[in-house]
């Protein structure tokens, strides 16, 4: 089982705060996404990273992948209440996906 | 856009009926999966099926789960007999290749009672 685990694991914040959420494993990644998800729907995709120590940067969002490619993390500027969701990373591999145990993010206005 | 489309949205069912979820997929994709969450928890990995067979498995895919592409267009999931512990979201997704973006269905609530 490739194990993503993610941190923390609920975040409740105001509105303008910053925040920062994890994805961890023991694994090295040859790629990973980050969904978000809100409730009653499914997973949309945020980003994709690929390569050890990128940086991508959608509006307030900040993704970064680690040096070595076992982690990343999600870096949200000023949130806002439209950003509350769950947060979930996830690896590609063949014919598999895995997703993280996700980030429950709440912004209170 | 095109998009993934799921229905029923969601199915009420007594333990130990056969239930269908259907999903029609992307038109020009060709690897399709299934997915579950249960409230609260994380979106696990059912089934994934590319050229007309299942390419893999996890261990919640047992003998009691199946899936069908019965014609161009529909990706079915049938549980032949519901447990209680089978109330979940059921999410379907498709994607053009492995390891492209895998885009979402609004899935199917399925509740066991």
């Amino acid at each position: 089982t490739q194990l993503l685990e993610q941190s923390p694991q609920f975040l409740s914040i105001q509105e303008g705060e910053n925040l920062t959420v994890y994805c961890n494993s023991s694994s090295v990644f040859s790629s990973l996404q980050w969904y978000r998800q809100e409730p009653g729907e499914g997973p949309v995709l945020l980003v994709t990273v690929v390569t050890g120590g990128e940086v991508k940067k959608l509006k307030r969002l900040t993704f970064q992948f680690g040096d070595a490619r076992k982690d990343s993390s999600l870096h949200i500027t000023a949130a806002q209440p439209g950003d509350t969701g769950l947060y979930l990373c996830a690896r590609a591999g063949f014919n598999k996906f895995y997703f993280g145990s996700g980030t429950k993010l709440n912004v209170k206005p | 856009e095109p998009e993934v489309t799921q229905t029923p949205s969601h199915q009420v069912t007594q333990m130990g009926q056969e239930v269908i979820l259907r999903c029609v997929p992307i038109s020009n994709h060709l690897y399709f999966y299934w997915y579950r969450q249960i409230l609260g928890q994380k979106v696990e990995f059912l089934v994934s099926f590319y050229n007309n067979e299942i390419s893999e498995k996890s261990e919640i895919f047992d003998d009691q789960f199946s899936v069908e592409r019965p014609d161009g267009s529909n990706f079915t999931l049938k549980i032949r007999s519901t447990k209680l512990e089978d109330s979940a979201m059921y999410f379907c997704a498709s994607t053009s290749g492995w390891f492209n973006e895998q885009f979402f269905g609004p899935g199917t609530r399925l509740t066991v009672l």
